[in-house]
C-alpha cells in the first residue's frame, strides 16, 4: 500500500472549517483512500472514502487532486468533540487480507 | 444498522494465565473480520483475519489464537500470556461486497499484563 504524509498537528478555530491535508503521491490506480479518526482510548472511526472523485458525507468531505497524489478531509463545522488523531489510508479494495496501515496522524485541535 | 460489540472494555492479567477476548457484529451477515493491536503512540498491527466461519487467517506468529465458531462472532485466545501481549486490542469487520468498503472498529480492550 502506498505510503501517506501528514502534517504531526493542526489547531481549529471551533466552528470553523478544519481541513487535513494528505500526501500519497506513489498511490497506484486501485487505491482508494480512506480517512479514520481515533479520540484517545478509543477505537478508530471510519469517517470516508474515495478513488478519484470528491465524495460527502454527513461528516466530511474528501476532495481529491486530479493527480490523485493528495487528498483534503474538510469537517466543515468543527466542533470540540472533533479533537482527535486523524488518519489517512490508501490502500487496494479487493482483498481482505489487506491491513489498515495507520501511520503517525494528524492531531486536530478545536480550541473554543 | 450494523454494529460491532467487543468485551471486555479493560482487563488486568497476570503474567501466564488465559485470555478469550470475544467480538461480535450485529446487522449483517458474513462479514470479514480482524482483530489487531494497537501498542501505546503506535500504529496498528493485524493479528489475524477470518472471511468465513473457522477459516482464520493469521497475519504474526505469536502466541495468540483467533476462532471464528459463528458468522458472526470472533474470539481471540491465549493458553498463556506474555508481558509483551500487553496493548489495546481492537476488533473490526467489513463486508465482504463491494470490495472497497471500510473496516469498522469496535471500542477496543485494554490489556495490561503483571
Amino acid at each position: 500500500d502506498a505510503k501517506t504524509t501528514q502534517p504531526t498537528s493542526m489547531d481549529c478555530a471551533e466552528g470553523r472549517a478544519a481541513n487535513l491535508p494528505c500526501n500519497h503521491s506513489t498511490i497506484s490506480g486501485n487505491e482508494y483512500v480512506y480517512w479514520y479518526r481515533q479520540i484517545h482510548s478509543q477505537g478508530p472511526q471510519y469517517i470516508i472514502h474515495g478513488l478519484k472523485n470528491n465524495e460527502t458525507n454527513e461528516m466530511a468531505s474528501l476532495i481529491i487532486t486530479e493527480d490523485r497524489k493528495s487528498s483534503t478531509l474538510i469537517l466543515p463545522h468543527a466542533t470540540l468533540r472533533d479533537t482527535a488523531v486523524y488518519y489517512c489510508i490508501v490502500r487496494v479494495a479487493g482483498n481482505a487480507g489487506n491491513m489498515l496501515t495507520f501511520g503517525g496522524g494528524t492531531r486536530l485541535m478545536v480550541k473554543p | 444498522s450494523q454494529t460491532i460489540h467487543q468485551w471486555p472494555a479493560t482487563l488486568v492479567q497476570p503474567v501466564g494465565s488465559p485470555l478469550s477476548l470475544e467480538c461480535t457484529v450485529e446487522g449483517t451477515s458474513n462479514p470479514n473480520l480482524y482483530w489487531y493491536r494497537q501498542a501505546a503512540g503506535r500504529g496498528l498491527q493485524l493479528l489475524f483475519y477470518s472471511v468465513g466461519i473457522g477459516q482464520i487467517s493469521s497475519e504474526v506468529p505469536q502466541n495468540l489464537s483467533a476462532s471464528r465458531p459463528q458468522d458472526r462472532q470472533f474470539i481471540l485466545s491465549s493458553k498463556k500470556l506474555l508481558l509483551s501481549d500487553s496493548g489495546f486490542y481492537l476488533c473490526a469487520w467489513s463486508p465482504t461486497r463491494p470490495s472497497n468498503q471500510p473496516q469498522h472498529f469496535g471500542d477496543g480492550t485494554r490489556l495490561s499484563i503483571l
